[in-house]
């Protein structure tokens, strides 16, 4: 069964600081991978996708099928950062969005 | 503006009374889900339907049922609730079950289950 993982629950960074929320996924076939964010009081949205290797508010994620992981990573953090981000998995052919448990960022001035 | 709405957002009911949560989209998108966010859990899909008339279980569909009868309208439905359903619950909507087509996630609504 598809499994996806986020092995942190907080994570605290400084303004500026490098950002890096992990997520690992367990999935035999060709997954479809996707990062999620849901800002204070907002509904959650798509912040982006393993197939378009597009670049969302500074934010970039790479698939790494050897290592199975699907990590957000940003260079300098900034305040309006802070959110719940979600790592989402999705069979190739499927219907199935399997989510993580949730990783709450702050950035901290 | 292209939207998906819930109604009611906030519900506190007691154990057993029927109640319905409904999902609307105007956005003519085939593919629509619940969700249900716990903390520590993060988001698990009850059900799901690929068009109308077509549902399907997720990963936690027990003490749930939903319908389909048009497009733009999926309710969930909670024929007796217990306090294991105390949660957030979040609709979502596709243009289809694509990994490329984008979810769009309604605002959430909290229910409490005394």
């Amino acid at each position: 069964a598809q499994r996806v993982t986020q092995p942190e629950k907080l994570l605290s960074v400084f303004k500026g600081a490098p950002v890096e929320l992990k997520c690992n996924y367990s999935y035999s076939g060709s997954p479809e991978l996707f990062w999620y964010v849901q800002y204070s009081r907002q509904r959650l949205q798509l912040l982006l996708r393993h197939i378009s290797r597009e670049s969302i508010k500074g934010f970039t994620a790479d698939l790494n099928k050897g290592e199975t992981s699907f990590h957000l990573k940003k260079p300098f953090a900034q305040e309006e950062d802070s959110a719940m981000y979600y790592c989402a998995l999705k069979e190739g052919s499927g219907s199935r969005l399997t989510f993580g448990e949730g990783t709450q960022l702050t950035v901290n001035p | 503006e292209a939207q998906v709405t819930q109604n009611p957002r906030y519900l506190i009911t007691v154990t057993g009374k029927k109640l319905t949560v409904t999902c609307s989209q105007n956005m003519n998108h085939e593919y629509m889900s619940w969700y249900r966010q716990d903390p520590g859990l993060g988001l698990r899909q009850i059900y799901y339907s690929m068009n109308v008339e077509v549902t399907d279980k997720g990963d936690v569909p027990e003490g749930y049922k939903v319908s389909r009868k048009e497009k733009r309208n999926f309710p969930l439905i909670l024929e007796s609730p217990s306090p294991n359903q105390t949660s957030l619950y979040f609709c979502a909507s596709s243009l289809s079950q694509q990994g490329t087509d984008t979810q769009y996630f309604g605002p959430g609504t909290r229910l409490t289950v005394l």
